[in-house]
């Protein structure tokens, strides 16, 4: 069984500061991909950034980086130069990288409300 | 329009009713998922299913049920409709070999 822990259900940044969006997982698969998504108050599930558990670099997408620490089982997304549209939910997820009809599903964790003050 | 579609946005229906919500994608991935988002849950898996005709429970079924006779549909249907069933639900898809998945925009259902 996989579990997605998000310890912060709400976080306030200064615009243009970073911001830092913790996420730890728990898992016995040997491989294993970690995901971002942001959700807007418009409601949709936009995707961020993946890492494979194998991945020898942490993940980058523009702002977003993925700050991958396997040994501490953690998965934390960091946000530079924050913008009044990053306030969202953020949501951690996980799904096991192997063949078979279980591996696609994802693990969610229960998600950080993010406020960009101005 | 290509993507994840799911149909109707909204739905405002009464306990004991059956409802069914709508998925489809035109990708043609193998994968495909229902969600639901309940406030301090998160999302949590409803079914799933690997290709038409194969299809498998995930960590909250009761209740529901799925169907999947064509790859590009996956609609999800309650068959008596509880308060608890309130909720917003999300059609999710993923092809195989490849790590992303992609999300429908999500149908907010109240049970009344």
């Amino acid at each position: 069984a996989q579990k997605i822990t998000q310890t912060q259900p709400g976080m306030f940044v200064q615009e243009k500061e970073a911001v830092t969006l913790d996420c730890t997982y728990d898992t016995s698969d040997p491989s294993y991909g970690l995901f971002w998504y942001k959700q807007p108050s418009s409601g949709e599930m936009i995707f961020l950034i993946y890492q494979g558990s194998y991945d020898q670099q942490n993940a980058t997408e523009g702002r977003y980086s993925l700050n991958f620490q396997k040994a501490r089982k953690s998965a934390n997304l960091v946000i530079s130069a924050s913008q009044l549209g990053d306030s969202a939910m953020y949501f951690c997820a996980m799904r096991p990288l192997y063949s078979g009809a279980g591996s696609y599903q994802l693990t969610f964790g229960k998600g950080t409300k993010l406020s960009v003050i101005p | 329009d290509a993507g994840i579609t799911q149909s109707p946005r909204y739905k405002i229906t009464e306990t004991g009713r059956q409802v069914t919500l709508m998925c489809h994608q035109t990708w043609s991935h193998s994968y495909m998922f229902w969600y639901r988002q309940d406030l301090g849950h998160g999302l949590r898996l409803i079914y799933y299913s690997a290709a038409a005709d194969i299809t498998d429970k995930g960590e909250v079924p009761d209740g529901y049920v799925v169907s999947r006779s064509k790859t590009e549909n996956f609609p999800l249907t309650l068959e008596s409709a509880t308060r608890s069933q309130t909720s917003v639900y999300f059609c999710a898809s993923s092809d195989r070999g490849s790590a992303l998945g992609y999300f429908g925009a999500g149908t907010r259902l109240s049970v009344l």
